[in-house]
């Protein structure tokens, strides 16, 4: 079965500080694996990373993965009380019986960054 | 404007009698699926559809029943709902399986 786990759970910062979400899995034929914000409401996209070794960046946040130890990091630099939100990181792979892909998701971090 | 709806955003309804929540995309996008997420587990998905008329189990697929039958609609069909499918539902979207999944504004159901 699929596994994807997220570390840590909850997560308290002050503004300015520098945060890592950790993401570690374990899944059969893996694809891609991708990193959503939620915040009240539905999840939005962040990053989508398939190869070892290559940032994706996109503003105070950076993501990289590394596939040979199966895990990922998110990192926001410079944190503001707007990045508060749940953090989910969710990994493809192949679903044997059908043949077909599918995700499967970390329970999440949370964030809370205060003033 | 790309999005993906589902009606109804809020939903309350005994047990045992039948319901579906519609989801539409206007994307063009091949790929669609259901999500539940409850506190403490997280996202987990239901069913999804690489196609029109081409369906598959996620991980929670009892009690849940789809259909594909064209590209924008994939409704999620609860013939006979119970309390432990009290959740907050999520329809999304993609291109195809490996691009980013667009969600849907969410369907939050009581089962009573």
């Amino acid at each position: 079965e699929d596994k994807v786990v997220q570390s840590p759970l909850s997560l308290v910062v002050h503004e300015g500080d520098t945060v890592t979400l950790n993401c570690s899995y374990e899944v059969t034929n893996f694809r891609s694996l991708l990193w959503y914000k939620q915040e009240k409401k539905a999840p939005t996209f962040l990053f989508m990373l398939t190869s070892s070794g290559i940032e994706k960046k996109s503003g105070r946040l950076s993501s990289i993965l590394d596939k040979k130890e199966l895990f990922s990091i998110l990192n926001i630099t410079a944190t503001q009380t707007g990045d508060s939100a749940v953090y989910l990181c969710a990994v493809e792979g192949k679903n044997s019986g059908a043949g077909s892909y599918q995700l499967t998701f970390g329970k999440g971090t949370k964030l809370s960054v205060i003033p | 404007e790309a999005q993906v709806t589902q009606n109804p955003r809020y939903l309350i309804t005994v047990t045992g009698k039948k319901l579906t929540v519609t989801c539409s995309q206007n994307m063009n996008h091949e790929y669609m699926s259901w999500y539940r997420q409850d506190p403490g587990l997280g996202l987990r998905q239901i069913y999804y559809s690489m196609n029109v008329e081409v369906t598959d189990k996620g991980d929670v697929p009892e009690g849940y029943k789809v259909s594909r039958k064209e590209k924008r609609n994939f409704p999620l069909i609860l013939e006979s709902p119970s309390p432990n499918q009290t959740s907050l539902y999520f329809c999304a979207s993609s291109l195809d399986g490996s691009y980013e999944q667009y969600f849907g504004p969410g369907t939050r159901l009581t089962v009573t």
